[in-house]
């Protein structure tokens, strides 16, 4: 499959493949991380979350997995469908009210 | 379940006019979070309330106000309207201690002419 090791804002893979795209957050005291999808024209849609004391989550055919120590976050598609393309944002969140949210990755999937 | 309902969907305003944006939270949720996205951006942080309180504020200039009523439903309102406002203006609704679980509603398109 398809993976970024830095962040890069567009992806293209075949339907079928794996996708891993990759984010970097910039606060060491973020507790919790989501990942959004965005079609155009609408809002945020909710992917899936994780705390900071976990490492690993799974949600149906996606996983999130977080490294504090590089303060990384990587969002996998498995079995890419042409009906994940969207833009893909990580957000982060410490102890305050703000979701801060990263540099978007485009994800083009080709049928 | 009704998710997070927004409204108007779209809007065109003249500078200097001002604007009010609504947003109905997903039932249960007391905390509702105001987003500003400009096209090709991730979204900014501009309001968050929760029990009607405001409980955090984002880097935005005072033309920008909100306040959330008893039944949770918020209300975005920006003064002196500038072109640079043309955003999608988006609402989160989150969890009963309003720290997880942000779900967001399609937003507000917002243009300024």
């Amino acid at each position: 499959g398809e993976s970024v090791g830095l962040h890069l804002p567009t992806l293209s893979v075949q339907e079928g493949d794996n996708s891993i795209i990759n984010c970097a957050y910039s606060n060491s005291a973020s507790d919790y991380f989501i990942w959004y999808k965005q079609e155009s024209g609408k809002g945020p849609q909710f992917i899936i979350d994780i705390r900071s004391n976990m490492d690993k989550r799974q949600g149906q055919r996606v996983t999130v997995l977080l490294n504090k120590t590089v303060k990384h976050l990587s969002l996998q598609i498995a079995a890419t469908q042409p009906g994940d393309s969207a833009v893909y944002f990580c957000a982060e969140k410490d102890a305050g009210t703000a979701l801060i949210f990263g540099k978007g990755t485009t994800l083009s999937v080709s049928s | 379940d009704a998710g997070v309902t927004q409204s108007p969907t779209h809007l065109i305003k003249t500078r200097g006019q001002h604007v009010t944006l609504r947003c109905s939270p997903i039932s249960g949720h007391k905390s509702v979070s105001w987003y500003q996205q400009v096209l090709g951006q991730g979204p900014q942080f501009i309001f968050q309330y929760y029990e009607k309180e405001e409980r955090g504020r984002g880097n935005f200039p005072d033309r920008f106000s909100a306040r959330q009523f008893p039944n949770y439903s918020s209300e975005l309102n920006v003064n002196a309207l500038l072109l640079g406002d043309s955003a999608l203006y988006l609402c989160a609704s989150s969890t009963r201690d309003g720290n997880y679980g942000y779900t967001f509603g399609s937003g507000t398109r917002l243009t300024v002419v």
